[in-house]
């Protein structure tokens, strides 16, 4: 069964300071990606996916993520954080044969000081 | 906006009710996801529909039961409801490619007092 685990539940930056939030992942057959970011009481916006081809991911907002298959891992980075950014942000994986299902990591919880 | 509705947006109830959550997909999407979403469990998946079929279960309760009609709109019952069933139940659709995100609406902030 595929998983994520999302390395630190807090993760707090100086505004204009780079943004790494880090995902790794756990499948046996090739996964499908995604990043999502969730601001206070809202649902989840999608930021940007990896299905396969680049493995450096560009999406919304200024965010990237890179897919390194050797380290199983999928971080979410920006190069300058700005106060809008605090939110919290969930990995999630999706693999055939996984009844299609998103499984997410427990989530990270950005806060962007300035 | 990710096209997918969900009403009510708070539910306030006691313990031992029942309620109706309900869910409108985007236009086009066949499949519906139901997820929860509390402080310490995080975000768990409960059931998968496709064009009206159940396709996968996963951390749902007894108590909780799901339908998804010919319109596709969804519903997600819960009943005899307790104090720990108080989350974030959110619904989202996609289409039927693996690959393809899944569409969240804004969710039902469920509260039993």
């Amino acid at each position: 069964a595929q998983s994520v685990t999302q390395l630190g539940s807090h993760v707090s930056v100086s505004e204009g300071a780079l943004v790494l939030l880090r995902c790794n992942y756990s499948s046996s057959v090739p996964p499908y990606l995604f990043w999502y970011v969730q601001y206070p009481n809202q649902g989840l916006q999608l930021l940007l996916k990896y299905t396969t081809g680049a493995t450096l991911v560009k999406g919304i907002n200024g965010f990237e993520a890179e897919f390194k298959k050797s380290e199983t891992s999928f971080h979410l980075t920006k190069p300058s954080a700005h106060m809008s950014d605090a939110a919290e942000y969930f990995c999630a994986v999706r693999t055939q044969g996984g009844s299609e299902k998103l499984v997410f990591g427990k989530g990270t919880k950005l806060t962007v000081n300035p | 906006d990710s096209g997918v509705t969900q009403t009510p947006k708070h539910l306030i109830t006691a313990t031992g009710q029942r309620v109706t959550l309900r869910c409108s997909p985007r236009s086009g999407d066949l499949s519906v996801y139901w997820y929860q979403q509390s402080l310490d469990q995080g975000l768990q998946f409960l059931i998968h529909y496709y064009n009206g079929e159940e396709r996968a279960k996963g951390n749902i309760l007894e108590r909780f039961s799901a339908q998804q009609f010919p319109d596709l709109h969804s519903e997600l019952n819960l009943s005899s409801l307790e104090l720990g069933d108080s989350a974030l139940y959110f619904c989202a659709s996609s289409v039927a490619w693996i690959n393809s995100p899944l569409h969240f609406g804004n969710g039902t902030r469920l509260t039993v007092t």
